[in-house]
């Protein structure tokens, strides 16, 4: 079993809608979050980085963490069609001890239609 | 304020040979991770540097290989390439210190071996 479980898609949602694209992870000892996105042939871009449970919340976008359920989410509002890319959630356990490494989820494949 | 390059951007090689891949990364980084992404495995780590030391490496064999130069650059090699080792190689940058651990990715440099 992996330690990070992304549903790869393809979602397919149109224009305007609300996306929620969602991980789990079985290792307890991830406690720093982030979301990127990435176009075709493109590198991975960080849209959201969050540390522990909580909400966060930039423009369009809000990144959940709920550490008791190993579950977390990254939400879009009112979705554009350049929102589709692949969208990966990654984790750490201790960077600040330079546990450094990332963990990534498989990738959601997303595509917002006009 | 310049993002994280990677050079080059392709690369054809035969197998059996030797590459050499350089990421320069974002000014006043310090921390600087190699990552390998195939459709098959995924993101997974290779290994991290710091301050011209490798501190975290990944589950790859020893023909991986890095090294961190004094001005933060990066290099990886990968020696008596195989087939399996075409993949998208992206390195990601990482400042040091005030609580901030969030990963910044290059472009990365796509190898192809035949």
């Amino acid at each position: 079993q992996k330690e990070v479980e992304q549903d790869p898609g393809p979602l397919s949602v149109p224009e305007g809608a609300i996306v929620s694209l969602n991980c789990t992870y079985s290792n307890s000892a991830f406690q720093y979050f982030m979301w990127y996105r990435q176009y075709s042939r493109k590198g991975p871009e960080l849209l959201m980085y969050t540390y522990s449970s909580g909400n966060k919340e930039d423009g369009r976008f809000t990144a959940q963490v709920d550490k008791s359920s190993k579950y977390i989410s990254l939400f879009i509002r009112d979705s554009q069609p350049s929102d589709s890319a692949t969208y990966l959630c990654a984790m750490s356990a201790r960077p600040d001890t330079g546990r450094r490494a990332l963990t990534f989820g498989s990738g959601t494949r997303l595509q917002v239609q006009p | 304020k310049a993002g994280v390059t990677q050079t080059p951007r392709y690369l054809i090689k035969t197998r059996g040979q030797q590459v050499t891949l350089s990421c320069s990364p974002i000014s006043g980084h310090r921390s600087v991770s190699w990552y390998q992404q195939t459709p098959g495995q995924g993101l997974q780590f290779l290994f991290e540097y710091f301050s011209e030391t490798q501190r975290n490496k990944g589950n790859f064999p020893g023909r991986f290989s890095g090294r961190q130069f004094s001005n933060s650059r990066s290099e990886m090699n990968v020696s008596t390439l195989e087939l399996g080792d075409s993949a998208l190689y992206l390195c990601a940058s990482s400042l040091e210190g005030d609580g901030r651990y969030e990963q910044y990715f290059g472009p990365g440099t796509r190898l192809t071996v035949t």
